[in-house]
């Protein structure tokens, strides 16, 4: 059973556009969301994360948005760029430290120049 | 500063062989976690540590061991390996605590069963 559901599977953005993920999950005890992103040949990185008590995260050119109600947030990038395709990841935990993250079936973007 | 480093980076092994996946980190994380990546299935937990001594089961356990003798590392044991365990492998130990948390992820083992 998939607890986090993410779409699209892959997606192909021009550069300088706007590239939108967006997860859904189930489980109502997550409190913790992060977003990872995997280069060819690495381990993913974390990225991003936000918490249920906020709406939205912004760090750079990356946004979280999150809505409670619909159990769904989304990774928006802006202006997106040739570096920054990538496998993207969205996961979700119930606790802080000690937590297991469950993840998303993850995006590949490319973006092109 | 290495961070998480896994051993070996490719492996081609028969069915029904069996091999140890290797895990070293170097950031004092308590809690270390195995992964499976799979295309289109995401990132799945194989088997979990939370500290030293002590491991508990992920989503996807059947076919795997998994061993914590210290708190550097964390192997991963396929004591008969099938096709079904092809996948690329991460290990990952647990940063932070509070408002901000991760995981430091190694750079994966590419398996495949023949």
């Amino acid at each position: 059973q998939q607890q986090v559901k993410q779409s699209p599977q892959s997606l192909i953005v021009q550069k300088g556009g706007i590239s939108i993920i967006n997860c859904a999950y189930e489980n109502t005890a997550f409190d913790y969301f992060p977003w990872y992103q995997q280069f060819p040949g690495k381990g993913p990185a974390l990225l991003i994360a936000i918490r249920p008590d906020v709406s939205e995260k912004k760090e750079g050119r990356f946004t979280i948005s999150f809505n409670k109600s619909a159990k769904q947030f989304s990774l928006h990038i802006m202006d997106s760029q040739p570096g920054d395709s990538a496998t993207y990841f969205c996961a979700a935990s119930k606790e802080t430290s000690g937590s297991r993250l469950t993840f998303g079936e993850g995006t590949q973007l490319t973006v092109n120049p | 500063n290495a961070g998480v480093t896994q051993t070996p980076k490719f492996q081609v092994l028969k069915t029904g062989q069996s091999m140890t996946l290797q895990c070293a980190q170097d950031m004092n994380h308590n809690s270390m976690y195995w992964y499976r990546q799979d295309p289109g299935m995401g990132l799945r937990l194989i088997y979990y540590s939370a500290s030293e001594g002590t491991t508990d089961k992920g989503e996807v356990p059947n076919g795997y061991n998994v061993s914590r003798l210290n708190k550097r590392e964390f192997s991963l044991r396929l004591e008969s390996a099938a096709p079904s365990q092809t996948s690329v492998y991460f290990c990952a130990g647990e940063f932070g605590t509070g408002a901000v948390y991760g995981y430091t992820f190694g750079s994966g083992t590419r398996l495949t069963v023949v």
